[in-house]
């Protein structure tokens, strides 16, 4: 079975660019979750998706924001890039709201690193 | 979201147990204690997870206090790759909005030492 993919694996932006991230959760699943995982800083629950709607946000700016499209994968946006927002930024999966284990376990992607010059 | 406290790195030879402690004491009646790792270069990984009774499975085993204001990851034989940093979380209930999200704290680095 196939795990959470994310693409790109890498990408390099400069201040001030927009940035799209992609993820493809796991066949069934139907939440997807968005981190941060900055140096210094930890991992840092930005987003959940569930159904094609955004169900929770973490403590981060409006620039970043996401959707989700009607076959679960995600789109994470962020507008205005600056230096901090360089990190990994990881996606998870996992049943949703209407599955029948709504806190089973998240399956995590391996990431997209993201540098802002 | 309730803090977990744990230590921030602790060592273990290869094939002995390792325990690894999580103090929570501001925990919620309907808080799930759940338990991932992260090895070098990789997404966290789900390791375990209980409410008040201890739990095992093919990883691991969680032991859970009586008061619920700690518990211990336990490896049964450690091995070379189960070197990672452990997270134990605190989650809310699944009805609870902010149960959908995973708050990492700064979680224990363990080293295996061959």
């Amino acid at each position: 079975e196939a795990g959470v993919t994310q693409s790109p694996t890498h990408l390099i932006k400069t201040r001030g660019q927009q940035a799209t991230l992609r993820c493809s959760p796991i066949s069934g699943h139907t939440s997807v979750y968005w981190y941060q995982q900055a140096l210094g800083l930890g991992l840092q629950f930005l987003l959940w998706y569930d159904e094609g709607e955004e169900r929770n946000r973490g403590n981060f700016p409006p620039r970043f924001s996401g959707r989700q499209f009607p076959n679960y994968s995600s789109e994470l946006n962020v507008n205005a890039l600056e230096l901090e927002d360089s990190a990994l930024y990881l996606c998870a999966s996992s049943w949703g709201l209407a599955g029948l284990l709504p806190l089973n376990e998240q399956f995590f992607g391996p990431g997209t690193r993201l540098t802002v010059l | 979201d309730a803090k977990t406290t744990q230590p921030n790195s602790m060592e273990s030879n290869e094939e002995e147990p390792v325990h690894l402690p999580c103090n929570h004491s501001t925990i919620s009646g309907t808080d799930y204690i759940h338990w991932y790792r992260q090895l070098p270069s990789q997404g966290p990984e789900y390791v375990i997870h209980g409410l008040t009774s201890n739990v095992n499975n093919r990883m691991a085993s969680l032991a859970i206090a009586e008061d619920r204001k700690s518990s211990t990851l336990i490896l049964h034989r450690a091995t070379l790759r189960d070197a990672a940093v452990y997270y134990c979380i605190l989650r809310a209930a699944p009805w609870e909005t902010s149960g959908s999200r995973l708050t990492f704290g700064e979680g224990t680095q363990l080293t295996v030492n061959p």
